[in-house]
């Protein structure tokens, strides 16, 4: 089975500081995700990696940016906390396929989530 | 934009079954899954449906897919107190890497 592994189920920050959210996952997948998760808004993706040192912007980016040195592990960084980055995030992990149609089946995996509050 | 929609509720009592719906836009969608989420957990995949199929079955878990329509279901035959989550549905597409979230429908199961 895939693991994938969040560091912290919660956490507590206080407004300004600089905050680390770790994911690692266990099965070599190229592909890992952060999503926030809101009541009422689903998951929304804040940013996306392919391989290592890769990374692009999901539909939200702003306030985070994330690290990649390695390919088992995915860091979601807030620069400086603010009370709207007070949610749920998760972390996902999947494979990339090599070809189209039935081959490109690419569930991704997800961690328990770490409810962040900013106080 | 591509786009995948569900109603925010569903309530069934114990023991009916429950019927969840999906629709979405992007035609291209090769695989189309369905994902549960119980409360304070992260996403767990249920089960998912390649688009050349219109019906996939599994225990208690029916996935019925109209192509034409855009419309996928999914249906949990005698629905438990332990079926009570949230559950999304999601487009994947032979071009990127993402998949297209919907914005979940929360089954509540009354006694």
């Amino acid at each position: 089975d895939v693991k994938v592994t969040q560091s912290s189920r919660y956490l507590v920050k206080r407004t300004g500081e600089k905050v680390f959210l770790e994911c690692v996952q266990d099965m070599d997948h190229e592909n890992m995700f952060w999503y926030r998760q809101d009541p009422g808004l689903g998951l929304r993706l804040i940013y996306f990696s392919y391989d290592v040192k890769m990374k692009e912007k999901g539909d939200i980016p702003e306030g985070y940016s994330v690290s990649r040195e390695k390919k088992e592990r995915f860091s979601l960084i807030l620069e400086s906390a603010s009370t709207n980055q007070t949610s749920m995030y998760l972390c996902a992990s999947s494979l990339s396929y090599s070809g189209t149609g039935s081959n490109s089946n690419q569930p991704q995996h997800f961690g328990d989530g770490t409810r962040l509050s900013i106080l | 934009g591509e786009d995948v929609e569900q109603s925010l509720f569903l309530s069934v009592r114990e023991g009916d079954s429950s019927v969840i719906n999906c629709t979405y836009t992007d035609s291209s969608s090769t695989y189309l899954y369905w994902y549960k989420q119980e409360p304070g957990a992260g996403l767990q995949l249920l089960t998912y449906i390649f688009s050349n199929m219109d019906m996939k079955q599994d225990q208690r878990l029916t996935v019925l897919l109209n192509k034409k329509d855009k419309h996928l279901s999914l249906r949990i035959a005698d629905t438990q107190t332990g079926d009570s989550a949230i559950y999304f549905c999601a487009g994947a597409s032979d071009s990127n890497y993402q998949l297209i979230w919907g914005a979940g429908t929360k089954l509540i199961i009354k006694p």
